[in-house]
């Protein structure tokens, strides 16, 4: 699976949305882009995921770029509870099981 | 609530004692995933299984850990002989076809070998 580069850590005021950048420049044509978040000791929550098209959910927007090496996830009005350690993962789809390669991810944290 | 959930949450153990842990996934999925997260870390795979079959392991799943699913349902990972560099949180994940086998996580077994 492509290996994916994230910026360490952003901070976001609340209220404000959080736009989280994502670099995976050997993206094949196969692999989706997956997006999760891990609130302090807690298990890795799903957020969205995406092939090329942009999605948008009740949780985040997922934009992708027409080249597909990077992608950015929007938070629109980010709460403190979206404080989190956000992962992006590259990840083959063949209609098979496959593994989640997790980063180190972002550290996304919001303040008042 | 009929996400996945893992038993215990929490584990202290003393070095050299054996654990297990189990896993519950998300009704009807039929793939079910084990992965271990140590601090400051994201998680690592260490094994899949497809309905009862495990079928992929991680290198980082040495002789002493062995998973189950036998019943093609519930799961369990048992480490032997525990060693204090085996403390890490421990994450199960389940998945169904009908998604894009997308990953929905449990709260995770934060183990502690002492």
């Amino acid at each position: 699976d492509a290996k994916t580069t994230q910026p360490p850590s952003m901070d976001c005021a609340e209220g404000r949305a959080a736009n989280l950048p994502c670099n995976h420049s050997t993206i094949s044509g196969n692999e989706y882009v997956y997006w999760y978040r891990q609130i302090h000791s807690q298990g890795p929550q799903y957020i969205i995921h995406g092939l090329k098209n942009n999605e948008t959910n009740e949780m985040a927007s997922l934009i992708i770029t027409e080249d597909r090496k990077s992608s950015t996830l929007i938070l629109p009005h980010a709460t403190l509870r979206d404080t989190a350690v956000y992962y992006c993962i590259v990840r083959a789809y063949t209609g098979t099981a496959s593994k989640l390669t997790f980063g180190t991810g972002t550290r996304l944290q919001v303040t008042l | 609530d009929t996400g996945v959930s893992q038993d215990p949450r929490h584990k202290i153990t003393k070095r050299g004692q054996n654990v297990t842990f189990r896993c519950d996934p998300i009704s009807e999925h039929n793939r079910l995933y084990w992965y271990r997260q140590t601090l400051g870390q994201g998680p690592e795979f260490l094994t899949y299984f497809q309905n009862e079959a495990q079928l992929e392991k991680s290198r980082l799943l040495s002789d002493r850990f062995s998973a189950e699913r036998p019943k093609g349902s519930f799961s369990t990972l048992e480490i032997q002989r525990t060693e204090q560099g085996d403390s890490a949180m421990y994450l199960c994940a389940s998945s169904s076809w009908g998604d894009q086998e997308t990953q929905y996580f449990g709260p995770g077994t934060r183990l502690l070998v002492l």
